[in-house]
Protein backbone atom coordinates (compact mmCIF):
# COMPACT_ATOMS: atom_id res chain seq x y z
CA UNK A 1 0.00 0.00 0.00
CA UNK A 2 2.00 2.84 -0.86
CA UNK A 3 1.00 6.15 -1.28
CA UNK A 4 0.37 7.28 -5.06
CA UNK A 5 3.04 9.71 -6.24
CA UNK A 6 2.27 13.86 -5.98
CA UNK A 7 4.43 16.78 -6.86
CA UNK A 8 5.05 18.34 -3.17
CA UNK A 9 3.71 21.86 -4.70
CA UNK A 10 2.98 23.89 -7.38
CA UNK A 11 2.54 27.47 -7.44
CA UNK A 12 0.63 29.94 -9.87
CA UNK A 13 -0.67 33.33 -9.77
CA UNK A 14 -4.64 34.70 -9.92
CA UNK A 15 -6.40 33.63 -13.14
CA UNK A 16 -3.33 30.80 -14.38
CA UNK A 17 -4.12 27.30 -14.33
CA UNK A 18 -2.13 24.54 -12.59
CA UNK A 19 -2.11 21.07 -12.86
CA UNK A 20 -1.59 18.12 -10.03
CA UNK A 21 -0.50 14.60 -11.14
CA UNK A 22 -1.18 11.65 -8.91
CA UNK A 23 0.86 8.58 -10.61
CA UNK A 24 -0.01 5.04 -9.03
CA UNK A 25 0.35 1.77 -10.34
CA UNK A 26 -1.96 -0.58 -12.56
CA UNK A 27 -2.96 -2.05 -9.12
CA UNK A 28 -4.65 1.27 -8.15
CA UNK A 29 -4.60 4.46 -10.78
CA UNK A 30 -4.60 2.70 -13.57
CA UNK A 31 -6.47 -0.42 -12.57
CA UNK A 32 -9.85 1.80 -11.55
CA UNK A 33 -12.06 4.44 -12.37
CA UNK A 34 -12.66 4.96 -8.75
CA UNK A 35 -10.12 8.17 -8.39
CA UNK A 36 -10.97 11.30 -6.18
CA UNK A 37 -9.35 14.69 -5.28
CA UNK A 38 -10.06 16.38 -1.83
CA UNK A 39 -8.54 19.84 -0.99
CA UNK A 40 -7.61 20.66 2.88
CA UNK A 41 -7.20 23.96 4.24
CA UNK A 42 -5.12 24.25 6.89
CA UNK A 43 -6.85 22.83 10.59
CA UNK A 44 -9.98 22.34 8.17
CA UNK A 45 -10.91 18.94 7.45
CA UNK A 46 -11.02 17.47 3.68
CA UNK A 47 -13.57 18.05 1.10
CA UNK A 48 -14.45 15.98 -1.76
CA UNK A 49 -13.27 18.25 -4.94
CA UNK A 50 -13.80 15.40 -7.89
CA UNK A 51 -14.84 11.37 -7.76
CA UNK A 52 -14.61 8.65 -10.23
CA UNK A 53 -12.12 10.63 -12.05
CA UNK A 54 -13.98 13.37 -13.63
CA UNK A 55 -17.56 14.43 -11.76
CA UNK A 56 -17.69 17.44 -9.71
CA UNK A 57 -20.29 16.82 -6.51
CA UNK A 58 -22.74 19.62 -6.29
CA UNK A 59 -21.59 23.45 -5.22
CA UNK A 60 -17.89 22.36 -6.80
CA UNK A 61 -16.64 25.30 -9.16
CA UNK A 62 -16.38 24.04 -12.68
CA UNK A 63 -12.70 25.70 -12.83
CA UNK A 64 -11.72 22.04 -11.15
CA UNK A 65 -11.20 19.31 -13.65
CA UNK A 66 -10.23 15.77 -13.49
CA UNK A 67 -8.97 13.49 -15.79
CA UNK A 68 -6.98 10.21 -16.07
CA UNK A 69 -4.19 8.43 -18.56
CA UNK A 70 -2.77 5.27 -17.80
CA UNK A 71 -1.41 5.38 -14.30
CA UNK A 72 -1.22 8.98 -13.83
CA UNK A 73 -4.48 10.65 -12.66
CA UNK A 74 -4.26 14.88 -12.53
CA UNK A 75 -6.51 17.65 -11.21
CA UNK A 76 -6.42 20.84 -13.14
CA UNK A 77 -7.72 24.26 -11.36
CA UNK A 78 -8.23 26.53 -14.09
CA UNK A 79 -8.52 30.23 -13.08
CA UNK A 80 -6.74 29.76 -10.29
CA UNK A 81 -8.16 32.32 -6.79
CA UNK A 82 -6.98 32.58 -3.54
CA UNK A 83 -9.37 30.67 -2.05
CA UNK A 84 -7.97 27.66 -3.84
CA UNK A 85 -4.68 28.20 -1.95
CA UNK A 86 -5.10 24.89 -0.28
CA UNK A 87 -3.24 21.24 0.09
CA UNK A 88 -4.64 18.65 -2.56
CA UNK A 89 -4.83 14.85 -1.77
CA UNK A 90 -5.64 12.24 -4.92
CA UNK A 91 -6.98 8.58 -3.43
CA UNK A 92 -7.82 5.64 -5.37
CA UNK A 93 -8.90 2.10 -5.09
CA UNK A 94 -6.39 -0.55 -5.11
CA UNK A 95 -6.67 -3.93 -5.18
CA UNK A 96 -7.01 -6.23 -2.26
CA UNK A 97 -9.92 -4.23 -0.98
CA UNK A 98 -7.79 -1.40 0.03
CA UNK A 99 -7.61 2.13 -0.57
CA UNK A 100 -4.75 4.73 -1.14
CA UNK A 101 -4.06 8.15 -0.72
CA UNK A 102 -1.59 10.75 -2.60
CA UNK A 103 1.11 12.15 -0.70
CA UNK A 104 -0.33 15.53 -1.21
CA UNK A 105 0.14 18.70 -2.74
CA UNK A 106 0.57 22.20 -1.81
CA UNK A 107 -1.18 24.74 -3.98
CA UNK A 108 0.12 28.26 -3.58
CA UNK A 109 -1.53 31.39 -5.20
CA UNK A 110 1.23 33.89 -5.87
CA UNK B 1 -27.55 18.58 6.69
CA UNK B 2 -25.23 15.54 6.74
CA UNK B 3 -23.34 15.82 10.03
CA UNK B 4 -20.76 13.50 11.28
CA UNK B 5 -19.23 13.99 14.83
CA UNK B 6 -16.19 11.92 16.46
CA UNK B 7 -15.29 11.76 19.96
CA UNK B 8 -12.97 9.39 22.37
CA UNK B 9 -9.52 10.84 21.20
CA UNK B 10 -6.93 11.55 23.98
CA UNK B 11 -3.78 10.46 25.61
CA UNK B 12 -3.10 6.88 25.38
CA UNK B 13 0.30 4.59 26.20
CA UNK B 14 1.92 2.92 23.83
CA UNK B 15 0.38 -0.36 24.23
CA UNK B 16 -3.15 1.41 25.21
CA UNK B 17 -6.59 0.67 23.88
CA UNK B 18 -9.06 3.80 22.79
CA UNK B 19 -12.37 3.62 21.03
CA UNK B 20 -13.36 6.22 18.78
CA UNK B 21 -17.03 7.08 18.37
CA UNK B 22 -18.57 8.50 15.25
CA UNK B 23 -22.13 9.99 15.45
CA UNK B 24 -24.02 10.86 12.40
CA UNK B 25 -27.08 13.07 11.43
CA UNK B 26 -28.81 14.20 8.76
CA UNK B 27 -29.05 11.02 6.65
CA UNK B 28 -30.29 7.73 6.65
CA UNK B 29 -26.81 5.88 8.44
CA UNK B 30 -27.85 2.50 7.95
CA UNK B 31 -27.90 2.72 3.85
CA UNK B 32 -23.74 4.18 3.81
CA UNK B 33 -20.44 2.64 3.67
CA UNK B 34 -18.24 4.34 6.09
CA UNK B 35 -14.51 5.10 6.29
CA UNK B 36 -11.67 6.11 9.02
CA UNK B 37 -8.92 7.89 8.03
CA UNK B 38 -6.42 9.64 9.50
CA UNK B 39 -3.60 12.25 9.39
CA UNK B 40 -0.61 12.25 11.72
CA UNK B 41 0.93 16.10 12.46
CA UNK B 42 1.94 17.64 9.92
CA UNK B 43 1.82 14.85 7.58
CA UNK B 44 -0.71 13.52 4.33
CA UNK B 45 -4.10 11.49 4.56
CA UNK B 46 -4.16 8.20 5.15
CA UNK B 47 -6.80 5.14 4.82
CA UNK B 48 -7.41 3.22 7.99
CA UNK B 49 -10.52 1.15 7.44
CA UNK B 50 -14.06 0.92 5.89
CA UNK B 51 -17.38 -1.34 6.71
CA UNK B 52 -20.29 -1.87 4.66
CA UNK B 53 -24.01 -1.30 5.68
CA UNK B 54 -24.56 -3.87 7.60
CA UNK B 55 -21.16 -4.31 8.82
CA UNK B 56 -20.22 -8.30 7.61
CA UNK B 57 -18.02 -6.15 5.15
CA UNK B 58 -14.65 -4.86 6.90
CA UNK B 59 -10.97 -3.58 4.96
CA UNK B 60 -8.36 -2.17 7.09
CA UNK B 61 -4.59 -0.97 6.04
CA UNK B 62 -2.25 -3.42 6.74
CA UNK B 63 -0.49 -0.85 9.41
CA UNK B 64 -3.33 -1.24 11.55
CA UNK B 65 -4.73 -4.64 11.06
CA UNK B 66 -5.14 -7.11 13.95
CA UNK B 67 -4.95 -4.08 16.08
CA UNK B 68 -7.89 -1.98 14.97
CA UNK B 69 -11.31 -3.35 14.63
CA UNK B 70 -14.17 -1.15 12.79
CA UNK B 71 -17.85 -1.59 13.75
CA UNK B 72 -21.03 0.07 13.60
CA UNK B 73 -24.55 0.38 15.13
CA UNK B 74 -27.12 1.29 12.59
CA UNK B 75 -29.95 1.82 15.75
CA UNK B 76 -27.68 4.43 17.01
CA UNK B 77 -26.44 5.82 14.33
CA UNK B 78 -23.20 5.26 15.02
CA UNK B 79 -19.34 4.16 13.60
CA UNK B 80 -16.62 2.67 15.74
CA UNK B 81 -13.07 2.26 15.92
CA UNK B 82 -11.69 0.03 18.45
CA UNK B 83 -8.01 0.79 19.08
CA UNK B 84 -5.86 -1.76 20.50
CA UNK B 85 -2.15 -2.01 21.04
CA UNK B 86 -1.47 1.44 19.99
CA UNK B 87 2.23 3.08 18.62
CA UNK B 88 3.12 6.19 18.68
CA UNK B 89 3.02 5.84 15.06
CA UNK B 90 -0.84 6.22 15.93
CA UNK B 91 -0.35 9.28 17.00
CA UNK B 92 -2.70 11.82 14.44
CA UNK B 93 -6.50 13.24 13.80
CA UNK B 94 -8.75 10.56 13.28
CA UNK B 95 -11.81 11.52 10.85
CA UNK B 96 -14.92 9.40 10.22
CA UNK B 97 -16.08 9.58 6.62
CA UNK B 98 -19.09 8.68 4.87
CA UNK B 99 -18.80 6.58 1.37
CA UNK B 100 -20.09 7.81 -1.56
CA UNK B 101 -24.11 7.27 -2.28
CA UNK B 102 -23.65 4.12 -4.33
CA UNK B 103 -22.29 0.63 -3.12
CA UNK B 104 -18.65 0.20 -3.54
CA UNK B 105 -18.76 3.78 -4.44
CA UNK B 106 -14.85 4.00 -3.42
CA UNK B 107 -14.98 7.87 -2.32
CA UNK B 108 -15.66 9.99 0.80
CA UNK B 109 -18.75 12.40 -0.08
CA UNK B 110 -18.60 13.78 3.78
CA UNK B 111 -16.17 14.04 6.54
CA UNK B 112 -16.25 14.77 10.27
CA UNK B 113 -13.62 17.65 11.79
CA UNK B 114 -11.91 15.05 13.53
CA UNK B 115 -10.65 13.89 17.03
CA UNK B 116 -6.95 13.45 17.96
CA UNK B 117 -5.33 10.51 19.22
CA UNK B 118 -1.86 10.92 21.27
CA UNK B 119 0.01 7.99 21.88
CA UNK B 120 2.80 9.05 24.17
CA UNK B 121 4.38 7.82 27.53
Amino acid sequence: QSALTQPRSVSGSPGQSVTISCTGTSSDVGGYNHVSWYQQHPGKAPKLMIFDVSKRPSGVPDRFSGSKSANTASLTISGLQAEDEADYYCFSYASSHTYVFGTGTKVTVL
Amino acid sequence: EVQLVESGGGLVQPGGSLRLSCAASGFTFSSYEMNWVRQAPGKGLEWVSYIDIGGNTRYYADSVKGRFTISRDNAKNSLYLQMDSLRAEDTAVYYCARDGPIPAAGYCDYWGQGTLVTVSS
